[in-house]
């Protein structure tokens, strides 16, 4: 059974940098075509995309976040690390992590966590 | 790439058919998958590569379209059908979502 758990603050400051772990189970990052991704959900708006790290170590993120973001997975621990730097009121969200396999279900997040609001406030 | 889903909301009774619509900027030959959400829940994998029903997704759900334009239908709702759907495609190895279409109870 695939599982994914986002752990992270709930409270971050404006100009910090927040730094959000995806713990999953069930599955390997190492495995071929398999994917870890980052979306987040602003209260009552649409979801989007962030970044995704693939097994083989190859990394996509939005072009409109690019320069503040950074993902990065530790295979042995069964991670993914995202992290949000200089963030500001309106990174205020539900930050969900999501498993894709290419080979077995092309081109979806089959997997998703149950997310994780983070308000950013001073 | 950027998707346009229409529209943005839905009123439909119990036992309506109902269609939306997801527009792709460029081609993505069937790299789109259908996802519904429920409040303060996690978006759950309807349909994967257009068409293909996910494992105990109920078969009232259907995808359809190639290319730019994509279709989700659902026949027959139900009371759990209502709730909000979001098309997603897969291009160069990263992700975009629509803006989502809520179904509302009319």
């Amino acid at each position: 059974q695939i599982t994914l758990k986002e752990s992270g603050p709930t409270l971050v400051k404006p100009t910090q940098t927040l730094t959000l772990t995806c713990t999953f189970s069930g599955f390997s990052l190492s495995t071929q075509a398999s994917g870890v991704g980052w979306i987040r959900q602003p209260p009552g708006k649409a979801l989007e995309w962030l970044a995704v790290i693939y097994w083989d170590g190859d990394k996509r993120y939005n072009p409109s976040l690019k320069t503040r973001l950074s993902i990065t997975k530790d295979t042995f621990k069964n991670q993914v690390v995202l992290t949000l730097a200089n963030v500001d009121p309106l990174d205020t969200a539900t930050y969900y992590c999501a498993f894709s396999d290419f080979e077995a279900i092309p081109a979806a997040l089959i997997h998703w966590g149950q997310g994780s609001l983070v308000t950013v406030s001073s | 790439i950027q998707l346009t889903q229409s529209p943005a909301s839905l009123s439909a009774s119990v036992g309506d058919e109902v269609t939306i619509t997801c527009r792709a900027s460029q081609g993505i030959r069937t790299y789109l998958a259908w996802y519904q959400q429920r409040p303060g829940k996690a978006p759950r994998l309807l349909i994967s590569a257009a068409s293909t029903l996910h494992g105990g997704v109920p078969s009232r759900f259907s995808g359809s379209g190639f290319g730019t334009e994509f279709t989700l239908t659902i026949s027959d709702l139900q009371p759990e059908d209502f709730a909000t759907y979001y098309c997603q495609q897969l291009n160069d190895y990263s992700w975009t979502f629509g803006q989502g279409t809520t179904l509302e109870f009319k």
